[in-house]
C-alpha cells in the first residue's frame, strides 16, 4: 500500500531534550515535506527536499533540523524542543517536476507533540 | 494580511441541503489552486483541484475567479460523511521552491441530520 509514515504518533517530552520524528514514504517521491498545524495558523511548512541531500527552509524553520540521506527518509529532528514547538506535525510527499508544476502531495498521518 | 485566508465557520447545515465558502488569496501570481479535506485530527487529503474553468466532482464544485483573487467550494445534497474541515491551498508555482503550497486556516462544515 502507498503510504507516508511517521513516528511516534504522540510524544509528550520536556524542553530541551532532542527528539527525532520519523518520515517515511514507499512511492519513490522526490519531494518531501514537513509541515506544523496550529489553531488558527493552518498549516505551515518547516523544511522540504526536492532530492537526496537536497534541503531547504520553509516558512517556519527555526528551532528545527532535517536530513535527507534516503529518498524515502526525511527525520525532523528538534534539537532543543520547546514548548511553543507544542503542535500537530504532518509529513507530506510528492514527485517532483521540473518546472515548478504541482504534483498532489500526499501526507502522513500526523505526529501531535507536547513539550512541557 | 494572511496570504490564505478563508471563514474559520462553523457551517451547520441541514442533510441534504447546500453549502457554499470562499477563500481569498493575497498573491495575484498564484498559479494552482485546490480544496484539501481534513478529517479532526487527520491528515489533509486533496478533495479536488479548482481550474479556471470551474470544475465539477460529483456532488462538489469549485470555481475560480481570478480577477477578485478568490476560489470557491460548492456542496450540493450533503451527506453527513461531508462533516470535515475543507483546506483552501495555494500553489506559488515558484520553480525554486518545488512544490510549495500554501494553506488556509480551514472551514469547518458540520451536517446535521
Amino acid at each position: 500500500e502507498a503510504q507516508v509514515t511517521q513516528n511516534p504518533r504522540y510524544l509528550i517530552t520536556v524542553t530541551g531534550k532532542k527528539l527525532t520524528v520519523t518520515c517515511s514514504q514507499n512511492m519513490n517521491h522526490e519531494y518531501m515535506s514537513w509541515y506544523r498545524q496550529d489553531p488558527g495558523l493552518g498549516l505551515r511548512q518547516i523544511y522540504y527536499s526536492m532530492n537526496v541531500e537536497v534541503t531547504d527552509k520553509g516558512d517556519v524553520p527555526e528551532g528545527y533540523k532535517v536530513s535527507r540521506k534516503e529518498k524515502r527518509n526525511f527525520p525532523l529532528i528538534l534539537e532543543s524542543p520547546s514548548p511553543n514547538q507544542t503542535s500537530l506535525y504532518f509529513c507530506a510527499s510528492s514527485l517532483y517536476t521540473r518546472g515548478g508544476y504541482y504534483n498532489e502531495q500526499f501526507f502522513g498521518p500526523g505526529t501531535r507533540l507536547t513539550v512541557l | 494580511r494572511k496570504e490564505v485566508e478563508q471563514d474559520p465557520g462553523p457551517f451547520n447545515v441541514p442533510e441534504g441541503a447546500t453549502v457554499a465558502f470562499n477563500c481569498t488569496y493575497s498573491n495575484s501570481a498564484s498559479q494552482s489552486f485546490f480544496w484539501y479535506r481534513q478529517d479532526c485530527r487527520k491528515e489533509p487529503k486533496l478533495l479536488m483541484s479548482v481550474y479556471s474553468s470551474g470544475n465539477e466532482d460529483g456532488r462538489f464544485t469549485a470555481q475560480l475567479n481570478r480577477a477578485s483573487q478568490y476560489i470557491s467550494l460548492l456542496i450540493r445534497d450533503s451527506k453527513l460523511s461531508d462533516s470535515a474541515t475543507y483546506l483552501c491551498v495555494v500553489n506559488m508555482g515558484i520553480k525554486a521552491a518545488g512544490n510549495k503550497l500554501t494553506f488556509g486556516g480551514g472551514t469547518r462544515v458540520l451536517v446535521k441530520p
